[in-house]
């Protein structure tokens, strides 16, 4: 049981050019998330999903696309690279949020991107 | 949407001694109440949560204590040891997880 994964765990780009970052979960969970983590302003979501096919903005999805073809695997696609986006970025997963009932994230290992 | 303040921002205790770190939400909706801990290099780990149903939850040297009404919750580390050095971060959700800024605290030996 591997939990949470991604990768690459590192890559540097230059402006202009695209990437993709893989995350997988072996744990069956409904929904992912994708989140960045700058200095002094905590972890702020990207994009989420909470199914397979699935995919809904979050607080900062501009220049990230994002696809859920498999349930287990969750892909986030920077098209054109800015230094803007330089940055650790953390996928999660979770069950369902239900009442009463665990819903804690779980965390990849991160991806650190570096943009020149 | 969800705005999470989280305070202080840095944090310096004596190890043996207690630790608090505060946070303040916005949304009267939000239900869930997360801590995370975070070592240099490594993924969030969540160390407590607590419910809105439920005004404090205990685990051994860590505990979490939620005002609804003033919508602030606290994270309360005692005896701390040179291991809880670490950044630590609330969240608050309702519809999905709004994270604090973060509070790095370090144990000074």
């Amino acid at each position: 049981n591997a939990g949470v994964t991604q990768t690459p765990k590192f890559r540097v780009l230059k402006t202009g050019q695209s990437m993709t970052l893989l995350c997988a979960q072996d744990m069956n969970h409904e929904y992912m998330y994708w989140y960045r983590q700058d200095p002094g302003m905590g972890l702020r979501l990207i994009h989420y999903s909470v199914g397979e096919g699935t995919t809904a903005k979050g607080e900062v999805p501009d220049g990230y696309n994002v696809s859920r073809l498999k349930k287990q695997n969750f892909l986030l696609g920077l098209e054109s690279a800015a230094p803007s986006q330089t940055s650790v970025y953390f996928c999660a997963s979770s069950p369902v949020p239900q009442r009463g009932v665990t819903d804690t994230q779980y965390f990849g290992p991160g991806t650190r991107l570096t943009v020149l | 949407g969800e705005n999470v303040e989280q305070h202080p921002s840095t944090l310096s205790v004596q190890e043996g001694d207690s630790a608090v770190i505060k946070c303040t939400y916005s949304d009267s909706a939000s239900n869930y109440f997360p801590w995370y801990k975070q070592e240099l290099g490594k993924r969030p780990q969540l160390i407590i949560d607590i419910r809105s149903n439920v005004g404090e939850k205990k685990d051994q040297r860590i505990a979490v204590t939620l005002n609804k009404t003033a919508k602030h919750f606290s994270l309360h580390i005692t005896e701390t040891q040179p291991e809880d050095s670490a950044v630590y971060f609330c969240a608050a959700r309702n519809e999905k997880l709004t994270f604090g800024t973060g509070t790095r605290l370090t144990i000074i030996p």
